[in-house]
């Protein structure tokens, strides 16, 4: 079965410094697609960050970072130098033909 | 380029009622996933489309259907609405190439209420 962990309910960060999201995945399956989504309160599902399963190096995107450990099974989220704009919630997911979620972060940046 | 469309992006039902719901997928997509979203938790998966098929299924009751369109355009049938159902619905887009589904983009959603 797979299954996505998410153990931060709520997280808060000062302006302009890293935060770091934890997500911990579990499946059998050698190939899957880690996600990472921010979705604000209008709820559409905004792209972050992609890390495949046989990939061999750390994806970034911006200020967004994916550290991959593939023998721990996680998949943390890092952001940098944090901004107001970033305050929302934050899910990881993974794909093995369909999407699991975790049950989400809650980030809010502090001025 | 159009991304993912859903309509309507707020609904009110009433207990027991019919709701159908409608996606549109990215241009050159050709695969609709639904995923229901309750407040405060993550997305979970109902069904997947391709060639208009129901090509798999989350752990959901059979009052939840779909259906998909040659144009890839989805529908999402929710029959005998019960307060549960009370949700954010999202419907994500992506392309099949060589067996493997690339490039998922998830449209606003649509939040139901049954009252």
């Amino acid at each position: 079965a797979q299954k996505i962990t998410q153990t931060q309910p709520g997280m808060f960060v000062q302006e302009k410094e890293a935060v770091t999201l934890d997500c911990t995945y579990d499946t059998s399956d050698p190939s899957y697609g880690l996600f990472w989504y921010k979705q604000p309160s209008s709820g559409e599902m905004i792209f972050l960050i992609y890390q495949g399963s046989y990939d061999q190096q750390n994806a970034t995107e911006g200020r967004y970072s994916l550290n991959f450990q593939k023998a721990r099974k996680s998949a943390n989220l890092v952001i940098s130098a944090s901004q107001l704009g970033d305050s929302a919630m934050y899910f990881c997911a993974m794909t093995v033909n369909q999407f699991y979620f975790g049950t989400g972060t809650s980030l809010t940046v502090i001025p | 380029d159009a991304g993912v469309t859903q309509s309507p992006t707020h609904l009110i039902k009433t207990r027991g009622q019919q709701v159908t719901l409608r996606c549109s997928p990215k241009s050159g997509h050709d695969t609709v996933s639904w995923y229901q979203q309750a407040l405060g938790q993550g997305p979970q998966f109902i069904f997947q489309y391709y060639e208009e098929e129901e090509r798999q299924r989350g752990n959901f009751p059979d009052r939840f259907s779909g259906h998909q369109f040659p144009n890839y355009s989805s529908e999402l049938n929710v029959n005998a609405l019960l307060l549960g159902d009370s949700a954010l619905y999202l419907c994500a887009s992506s392309l099949v190439v060589r067996g493997s589904r690339y490039g998922y983009t998830f449209g606003s959603g649509t939040r139901l209420t049954v009252v």
